[in-house]
């Protein structure tokens, strides 16, 4: 059973607050990693998608970067704005035949508080 | 374009009975998932379609559970004889292939409510 944590659990910053968040995942048959957002009543939606180690993405004030051989990816909020309150997944991409398959972890809430 | 759409939002059912979720992929995308959000766990995998064969169902949690697609597009997770652990949110995504590097793209999700 494949173990993806992430950390906080939760998460209440004010706005203009630069927050970071981790998600630690196996340093085994790494294959890929992937950042959703998800916000109440919408799809969650696609941040980032991370493969090689050392990778560092970038979406606006969002970024992330990526360490395989330890198995942990952090995902950084420069100047958090209300509109940034979300739940934040990591999910994990094992090679083989996984078909695919993401592992999530449970998500960190965060509120950004005006 | 048109993302992923799912039908129904919402469905509240009685224990016992059947259900019906489906999932319209993206145009054109060959790969699509179905997941689960049960209160208080994380996104957990049901199965995977390529095409329409299911080459991954590991994740399906009982022979209650069965999905199909066809045409390559459109599909639908059945749970017969629902349970009240059953109730969750049913997430369904699509991706163009199962490379590496490919999102996948989920949709609004049905919420099901076993009573």
């Amino acid at each position: 059973i494949l173990n993806v944590e992430q950390s906080p659990q939760s998460l209440h910053v004010q706005e203009g607050d630069s927050t970071n968040f981790t998600c630690s995942f196996p340093s085994s048959n790494f294959y890929a990693l992937h950042w959703y957002r998800w916000e109440t009543a919408k799809s969650p939606e696609a941040l980032f998608v991370m493969t090689l180690n050392g990778d560092e993405k970038k979406k606006g004030r969002i970024s992330a970067t990526l360490n395989t051989k330890e198995g942990y990816s952090y995902l950084y909020i420069k100047g958090s704005q209300p509109e940034d309150s979300a739940t934040y997944l990591c999910a994990f991409r094992a090679g083989g035949t996984s078909y695919g398959k993401l592992t999530f972890g449970q998500g960190t809430i965060l509120t950004v508080h005006p | 374009g048109a993302g992923v759409s799912q039908s129904p939002s919402n469905k509240v059912t009685e224990k016992g009975k059947d259900v019906e979720l489906r999932c319209d992929p993206i145009s054109g995308h060959t790969a699509l998932y179905w997941y689960r959000q049960s209160l208080g766990q994380g996104l957990e995998f049901l199965i995977y379609f390529q095409g329409n064969s299911a080459p991954d169902k590991s994740g399906l949690p009982s022979d209650r559970f069965s999905a199909e697609r066809t045409g390559g597009s459109v599909s639908t997770l059945t749970i017969q004889r629902t349970q009240q652990e059953d109730s969750a949110v049913y997430l369904c995504a699509s991706s163009t292939t199962r490379r590496k590097t490919d999102t996948q793209y989920f949709g609004p999700g049905t919420r099901l409510t076993v009573l």
